[in-house]
C-alpha cells in the first residue's frame, strides 16, 4: 500500500514570512513528486514538481526532496494572503496514478 | 485549448438511479484518469486508462465502470448509485510518464 502523509494543518503563517509544508512517502520506487495547490471548491493546479534529490525553486516556491530520508517539502517565501489554500503532495510511481496526501491547509495571515 | 473538460459539473442522484461522468482533453495525452475526493480522505485514484484501448483499476474501484472511448475521452459510470457514492469526482490527463497530471473542473455528485 502505497501511503503519503501530510499534517492536515491548518498551518497558520503571517504574511511576509515562510511556509514550510512537509510530506513524507512510504514507496521508496517513487521517482516522481508533485506539489498541487487547491483552493475551496478547485480542481487541483500543479505549483511544483521535482524528480532528483536536493532543491528546485520557482519564483517563491522551493521543492525540496531527499529520497533516503524519504521526504518532501515545500517552501513558500514571502506568504500573501493569496497563497492560503490547501496544498496536495502526490507521488507518481510508474503508470498507475498520483497517490495522493490528504493535503495540508495552510492560512497567511495579513 | 480548454485542456481538461468534464460534464456535468452537478448532479443529484437517488439511490439506485444509473449516470455517466464524461471527461474529454484537447492536449493530445495518452494517460487518462479518474479520482474521487472526500473531506478528510483526499484525492484517491478510482480507475486509469495508461493507453487508448486499456484501462485498470486504481485504489477504489467498486461500484464503477469506465471506458475510453477514445483517445480524448475516457467516461466514469455508475450503474447504481449508492450514498457512499456521494463525492467531488476529477478527471486527469498526462501525457508522457513522469509528467505531471492536469485535472479538469471536477464534478459534484449527491446521491440521495
Amino acid at each position: 500500500q502505497k501511503e503519503v502523509e501530510q499534517n492536515s494543518g491548518p498551518l497558520s503563517v503571517p504574511e511576509g514570512a515562510i511556509a514550510s509544508l512537509n510530506c513524507t512517502y512510504s514507496d521508496r520506487g517513487s521517482q516522481s513528486f508533485f506539489w498541487y495547490r487547491q483552493y475551496s471548491g478547485k480542481s487541483p493546479e500543479l505549483i511544483m514538481f521535482i524528480y532528483s534529490n536536493g532543491d528546485k525553486e520557482d519564483g517563491r516556491f522551493t521543492a525540496q526532496l531527499n529520497k533516503a530520508s524519504q521526504y518532501v517539502s515545500l517552501l513558500i517565501r514571502d506568504s500573501q494572503p493569496s497563497d492560503s489554500a490547501t496544498y496536495l503532495c502526490a507521488v507518481m510511481t510508474h503508470a498507475d496514478g498520483l497517490t495522493f496526501g490528504k493535503g495540508t491547509h495552510l492560512i497567511i495571515q495579513p | 485549448n480548454a485542456g481538461v473538460t468534464q460534464t456535468p459539473k452537478f448532479q443529484v442522484l437517488k439511490t439506485g438511479q444509473s449516470m455517466t461522468l464524461q471527461c474529454a482533453q484537447d492536449m493530445n495525452h495518452n494517460s487518462m484518469y479518474w479520482y474521487r475526493q472526500d473531506p478528510g480522505m483526499g484525492l484517491r485514484l478510482i480507475y486509469y486508462s495508461a493507453s487508448e484501448g486499456t484501462t485498470d483499476k486504481g485504489e477504489v474501484p467498486n461500484g464503477y465502470n469506465v471506458s475510453r472511448l477514445n483517445k480524448r475521452e475516457f467516461s466514469l459510470r455508475l450503474e447504481s448509485a449508492a450514498p457512499s457514492q456521494t463525492s467531488v469526482y476529477f478527471c486527469a490527463s498526462r501525457g508522457q510518464p513522469g509528467e505531471t497530471q492536469y485535472f479538469g473542473p471536477g464534478t459534484r455528485l449527491l446521491v440521495l
